[in-house]
């Protein structure tokens, strides 16, 4: 499978835990994208990295939130201190290149804050 | 803030219709996309629409970019029921040089008429 893979697909955490999530984008692609989903919703932006680069994180919703891409490749969400609101879809998308806005999502990740 | 109206919300179809959806937004964008979503799982991307006016179809799905380049709408031709699940409008806009982040609509929910 060459697409873009989201570890783990499920996640159950109690408040106040931190939680890790993994994107490991399509091969070569170099812009990589997160996003939050909540039930009813579309996906919301949370941040972007063009290789190893942040270059949006305005969007985070907290200082909890954070997020790296230390080689360029696989990426990782952390959320700090989780509350029950962060409870949602955590999604991610790779872009081959600059020249296209074409977005490819992994599968997800699902987050339960009990 | 940019934001986008999809409608409907949520539609029945009977096998074999057609059915039509439409995404509306109060900004200019550059790029329009179509995703759909299955429980459980990431938004697939559909179609990608890059210019005023364009229009591009891919199987029975037929989509536009709007001349305003404030809305888009999507087609599906002789729905079949694999074709249910959540369809959304998303659209992309640059700003300051780099590659913006995707604005999605709400979503419109596509069932099978019981």
């Amino acid at each position: 499978d060459t697409g873009v893979s989201q570890n783990p697909r499920h996640k159950i955490t109690k408040r106040g835990q931190n939680v890790t999530f993994r994107c490991d984008p399509i091969s070569e692609h170099n812009r990589l994208y997160w996003y939050r989903q909540t039930l009813g919703q579309g996906p919301e932006f949370l941040t972007y990295f063009q290789n190893e680069a942040q270059l949006e994180k305005s969007r985070l919703l907290s200082d909890r939130f954070s997020a790296e891409r230390p080689k360029g490749s696989f990426s990782t969400l952390e959320i700090q201190r989780t509350e029950q609101g962060d409870s949602a879809m955590y999604l991610c998308a790779s872009v081959p290149s600059l020249a296209t806005y074409e977005q490819y999502f992994g599968p997800g990740t699902r987050l339960t804050v009990t | 803030g940019q934001q986008l109206n999809q409608s409907p919300q949520s539609m029945f179809i009977q096998e074999g219709e057609d059915v039509s959806m439409n995404c509306t937004s109060s900004s200019i964008f550059n790029t329009w996309l179509w995703y759909k979503q299955e429980p459980g799982e990431g938004p697939v991307l559909l179609i990608a629409l890059y210019k005023a006016g364009e229009l591009t179809s891919n199987g029975r799905l037929t989509a536009q970019f709007g001349i305003t380049r404030k809305d888009s709408f999507l087609n599906i031709s002789a729905s079949i029921p694999s074709d249910v699940g959540i369809y959304f409008c998303a659209g992309q806009f640059d700003y300051g040089g780099s590659q913006g982040n995707l604005i999605f609509g709400k979503g419109t929910k596509l069932s099978v008429k019981p």
